[in-house]
């Protein structure tokens, strides 16, 4: 069956560092990978997506890019701000259609002034 | 974007009763929601899928008669919580996909407390 790994955290980082959050996947077929983004007591917002082989997913100084060939899509911002200081999850959508996505446990991240 | 509105976002209520949770997706018709529970510090485990107009497909592990859910338009998915217990307190999130995304929308998730 489908899996996502995503390395355990929390990860704690001093402001302006350089962020990398591992993720590995297992799928069949070609899956969609996504990263969702959760803040304290919120539901989960899309961060960015992939939706094919060597694709980037962009968005708010994030990045991350669909490697089929190591089955990882890792997570990285060249300069995280405090306020980027919540859980962040790696999840890939059924190769069938199905849009029901497999989660990756959650990595928390903590940025310190 | 696509908005996926939940209410309410927090409910503290007593042993013995019942909670309903609604899920709305705002600006798109949703045939199929999601229902998600997720434990402190833990990932999301999927419950149930809520079904339009049909019953919906639970999880393995999860009681169809404590967590009722009813879909009963293309805009509005429910789940209540029976005779909820302090076991059943966590943080519920419900998902709906957009037909031709690849993504599912997620409501801002439910805190509930039973006390």
């Amino acid at each position: 069956g489908n899996s996502v790994t995503q390395m355990e955290g929390p990860v704690t980082l001093s402001e302006e560092a350089f962020l990398t959050i591992n993720c590995t996947y297992t799928a069949t077929g070609y899956p969609s990978l996504f990263w969702y983004v959760q803040y304290p007591g919120e539901g989960l917002q899309l961060l960015l997506k992939a939706t094919k082989a060597d694709d980037k997913g962009s968005n708010k100084g994030f990045e991350a890019t669909y490697r089929k060939e190591t089955t990882s899509f890792h997570l990285e911002k060249g300069s995280v701000q405090v306020s980027d200081s919540a859980v962040y999850f790696c999840a890939l959508s059924d190769p069938g259609g199905s849009y029901i996505p497999t989660f990756g446990r959650g990595t928390s991240l903590i940025v310190h002034p | 974007g696509a908005v996926v509105s939940q209410h309410p976002s927090r409910v503290i209520c007593k042993s013995g009763t019942s909670v309903k949770i609604e899920c709305r997706s705002l600006d798109f018709q949703a045939t199929t929601m999601f229902w998600y529970r997720q434990f402190p510090k833990q990932s999301l485990m999927l419950m149930a899928t809520s079904n339009e107009g049909s019953k919906a497909t639970y999880e393995q592990g999860v009681e169809k008669d404590k967590f009722l859910i009813n879909h009963a338009s293309l805009t509005l998915s429910t789940l209540t919580v029976t005779s909820a217990h302090p076991e059943d307190s966590s943080f519920y999130i419900c998902s709906a996909p957009m037909t031709g995304n690849t993504e599912a929308f997620f409501g801002q998730g439910t805190r509930l407390t039973v006390v």
